[in-house]
């Protein structure tokens, strides 16, 4: 039972360069979402897939790109990466984002990227 | 974005010694939700609340959904150094994101 599975677990990259957070869900959840966490801050949305074929921006979107692959699957991706976005990431999903339908929010175990 | 208040902080205690912590929110919220996280791990969630009113366990732990809709708390009964982790809150309102509190960090002294 992977419930929400992330990947990679942790990266380092240097300032400038690009790349992809993977992340998938077996639990035929409709919606899936992309959060950072940062000491002090809490967690930030930054960006959500209410449906497959949708997604939209949540709190802290500047820097990143979503791509809702298929139900499954939700990526995240850094065109330019910024010290800034040196934070831990985690992927999560929940049955549905819509109106009268209430559920849990399921988590990954996170993806640790430092930006140098 | 919203960010729950949650209260304490932090919490060290006495193993064995009961734990009480809440989360409070300007808005109502229609589902309440606890999770744990130890440190380089992902939250786990540990309980959640649809109804207000509703009080609801889990083992040692028990969440209540506030009769106002506006809050929500957690208790440990008898905790254990395994309690250790931070704990924090997350309400939604149907169709709505989920917000999230800032935590509460528990030590637990054998």
């Amino acid at each position: 039972n992977a419930g929400v599975t992330q990947t990679p677990k942790f990266q380092v990259l240097k300032t400038g360069q690009s790349m992809t957070l993977q992340c998938a869900q077996d639990m035929n959840h409709n919606s899936m979402y992309w959060y950072r966490q940062d000491p002090g801050m809490g967690l930030r949305l930054i960006y959500y897939s209410a449906s497959e074929g949708t997604t939209d921006k949540g709190e802290v979107p500047n820097g990143y790109n979503v791509s809702r692959l298929n139900k499954r699957e939700f990526s995240l991706r850094l065109e330019s990466a910024a010290p800034s976005q040196t934070s831990v990431y985690f992927c999560a999903s929940s049955e549905s984002l819509r109106t009268g339908v209430t559920g849990e929010l399921f988590f990954g175990e996170g993806s640790r990227l430092t930006v140098l | 974005g919203q960010q729950l208040n949650q209260s304490p902080q932090s919490m060290f205690i006495q193993e064995g010694e009961d734990v009480s912590m809440n989360c409070t929110s300007s808005s109502i919220f229609n589902t309440w939700l606890w999770y744990k996280q130890e440190p380089g791990e992902g939250p786990v969630l540990l309980i959640a609340l649809y109804k207000a009113g509703e009080l609801t366990s889990n083992g040692r732990l028990t969440a209540q959904f506030g009769i106002t809709r506006k809050d929500s708390f957690l208790n440990i009964s008898a905790s254990i150094p395994s309690d250790v982790g931070i704990y924090f809150c997350a309400g939604q309102l149907w169709g709505n994101q989920f917000y999230f509190g800032t935590g509460t960090s528990l030590t637990v002294i054998p």
